[in-house]
């Protein structure tokens, strides 16, 4: 079982709907998520934090955290084109003290 | 800005050479951190250091071996390049804990080199 795991997509979404990308990890203490944008050929962007279960919003961005279920999701609402890219969740192991990321969700809107 | 800068910004270079990647940061960070990023596989950790006197192996740290100047600095080396090394490799940096709770974990990526090895 990967640490981190991510759906690889593409997921294709029309502007302005709800795009869902979702998250599991293994470790069960695991105490700190993250997701980070990455456009083509550039760098990673950390977009959101969570440290609590439940939810955090961020603008158009809504992080959701369920350690019970050990599962991390992105809600990005009124998708736009410009949201096109690779989304890469990040956890914090407690073993190791590093980030362990996932390989990405890429993500297509179609306007 | 704060910024994390890494030099150069794409290399190719020729299997058993041996070529250094630079990472500087004007961020005021602790810990700095060695990435490669190849398709399908997202970013693994080469090697790690949390302060100057620091350095620790990350998961994939063969066939590399990195040098911590000084605070702002971190540097990769790949002592005898070979064509599995080809991919896009990212310097990044996170605070230390200083009471800061968890956010200390964020951790803010360079723009990359993207170092092919025929």
């Amino acid at each position: 079982q990967k640490e981190v795991e991510q759906n690889s997509g593409p997921l294709s979404v029309p502007e302005g709907a709800i795009a869902s990308l979702n998250c599991t990890y293994s470790d069960r203490v695991s105490q700190s998520f993250f997701w980070y944008r990455q456009y083509s050929g550039k760098s990673p962007e950390l977009i959101m934090s969570i440290y609590s279960n439940g939810d955090k919003e961020d603008g158009r961005f809504t992080a959701q955290l369920n350690k019970a279920s050990q599962y991390v999701s992105l809600l990005i609402r009124d998708s736009q084109p410009s949201d096109s890219a690779t989304y890469l969740c990040a956890v914090r192991m407690e073993y190791g003290n590093k980030l362990v990321f996932g390989a990405g969700t890429i993500l297509r809107v179609k306007s | 800005d704060a910024d994390v800068t890494q030099t150069p910004r794409n290399r190719i270079t020729k299997t058993g050479k041996r070529i250094m990647l630079e990472c500087s940061q004007t961020k005021g960070h602790d810990r700095m951190y060695w990435y490669r990023q190849d398709p399908g596989l997202g970013l693994r950790l080469i090697y790690y250091s949390f302060d100057v006197k620091d350095i620790n192996k990350g998961e994939i740290s063969d066939g590399y071996s990195v040098s911590r100047q000084a605070q702002a600095k971190f540097s990769l080396s790949l002592e005898s390049a070979i064509p599995n090394q080809t991919a896009l490799y990212f310097c990044a940096t996170s605070d230390s804990p200083r009471d800061r709770g968890p956010l200390y974990n964020e951790q803010f990526f360079g723009p990359g080199t993207r170092l092919t090895v025929l």
